[in-house]
């Protein structure tokens, strides 16, 4: 059985600073998501990484996948408000047939 | 610009009618996903599709049926609501195997009393 496991739960931290969300998954995959959700909302794709090794880019953020040790990272640089949302990381079930399994979210608040 | 809508967005209901919750695509999707949404839990799989009349469960399928008679029209019914099954439901398409991630729906929140 595929099992998700993101850390930390729950991230408060100060604009400006950098962190890192860690995603551990449990079997072979070569396919991992990371999508972000704002309170009350809908997901929003970030983030495909599709290979060992991948890494990507989008203004503040940067994932990043290593499937020999099964983890995935989302970095976050010089952090701003709007970052604030929670983080989810996917990984498929089948892969290729984004079957996802979901980890339980990483709640990340950037206080001013 | 929303490609996907789900209807109804609010539900309250009684334990033990049946719901029927629907999902409407007009990215012309080959594959549709049903997901709960709980806390503590992430997002967990219900059924899927991958074609018009092909479906298959996922990890939370007990309780739940789909159809997909339409490209465009995924339909999740609860036979016999339980308080259990209160939750958010998000759907989600994706176009093929290999391009993006899935997009999802803006859910439904369901209330099971």
């Amino acid at each position: 059985e595929l099992k998700v496991e993101q850390n930390p739960l729950f991230l408060s931290m100060q604009e400006g600073k950098n962190y890192t969300i860690y995603c551990n998954y449990s079997t072979t995959s070569d396919r991992l998501y990371w999508y972000r959700q704002d309170p009350g909302k809908s997901l929003e794709s970030l983030f495909v990484l599709l290979s060992n090794g991948a890494v990507k880019q989008e203004g503040r953020l940067m994932a990043s996948l290593d499937t020999k040790a099964r983890l995935s990272t989302l970095h976050i640089t010089a952090a701003v408000h709007d970052l604030s949302a929670t983080y989810f990381c996917a990984v498929d079930m089948i892969q290729g047939a984004q079957k996802l399994v979901f980890g339980q979210g990483t709640r990340l608040t950037i206080n001013p | 610009d929303a490609g996907i809508t789900q209807s109804p967005r609010h539900k309250v209901t009684e334990t033990g009618t049946p719901v029927t919750l629907r999902c409407h695509q007009t990215e012309n999707h080959r594959y549709m996903y049903w997901y709960r949404q709980d806390p503590g839990h992430g997002l967990r799989l219900i059924h899927y599709s991958y074609g018009v009349k092909d479906t298959d469960k996922g990890e939370v399928s007990d309780g739940y049926s789909v159809s997909r008679s339409k490209t465009e029209d995924f339909l999740l019914t609860l036979e016999s609501a339980t308080s259990s099954q209160t939750s958010v439901y998000f759907c989600a398409t994706a176009p093929d195997r290999v391009r993006g991630g899935s997009i999802f729906g803006d859910g439904t929140r369901l209330s099971i009393l």
